[in-house]
């Protein structure tokens, strides 16, 4: 079935250093998401891409649409301890309202 | 504003037992509802989905089923459950922007 890939799996970092991860599919999404899940609860939306080549910035959060519609990707400027968490890329395959999470990445942050 | 309740928030069901789990969404209509499974440290896994009342996608058949007997209801449910069944399950409905928006969610243990 249709998986979407995350890069890295987990990460440990300096407070105050620059984060980016990546997710891809075999398929092509019309929609890129990325959510945060802190421990216990369900995932938050940080960022939504609507278009190919697309760049969205949150604050310090910034996302880009991949122009193969196959990629996506998140950075994180300046970290902070609250940043930790596991971060996730999702959508729905294009033409479907089945919605797929990626794999995760685990972000940790040392002070 | 829309929100989404879950219940109950813990619970802890020997094997072989019948499960039931509610999701309501309030302040919107005919959402796209979903139901998520996640293992302790792991991705979520998309169980169903439903675009309407009565309407269910299944991704996870198994011995697991879903129904929407009203618009801003959804259920999960099981005959009799399995120790692989236990997890924290998530419900979620999406907006015409394909953003998803996350219940509290359920952490089942079946012993």
């Amino acid at each position: 079935g249709q998986q979407l890939n995350q890069s890295p799996q987990s990460m440990f970092i300096q407070e105050g250093e620059d984060v980016s991860m990546n997710c891809t599919s075999s398929s092509i999404f019309n929609t890129w998401l990325w959510y945060k899940q802190d421990p216990g609860e369900g995932p938050v939306l940080l960022i939504a891409l609507y278009k190919a080549g697309e760049l969205t910035s949150n604050g310090r959060l910034t996302a880009q649409f991949g122009i193969t519609r196959k990629d996506s990707f998140l950075n994180i400027s300046a970290s902070i301890p609250s940043d930790v968490g596991i971060y996730f890329c999702a959508g729905p395959p294009s033409g479907t309202y089945k919605y797929i999470f990626g794999t995760g990445t685990r972000l940790k942050v040392l002070a | 504003s829309q929100t989404i309740h879950q219940w109950p928030a813990t619970l802890v069901q020997p094997v072989g037992s019948p499960l039931s789990l509610e999701c309501t969404v309030e302040g919107t209509s005919n959402p796209n509802l979903y139901w998520y499974r996640q293992a302790a440290g792991r991705g979520l896994q998309l169980l169903f989905y439903s675009v309407g009342i009565g309407q269910i996608s299944s991704e996870v058949p198994q011995n697991l089923s879903a129904s929407r007997p009203q618009d801003r209801q959804f259920i999960l449910s099981s005959k009799k459950l399995l120790l692989s069944d236990s997890g924290f399950y998530l419900c979620a409905w999406m907006d015409n922007s394909y953003e998803q928006y996350f219940g509290p969610g359920t952490r089942l243990t079946v012993t």
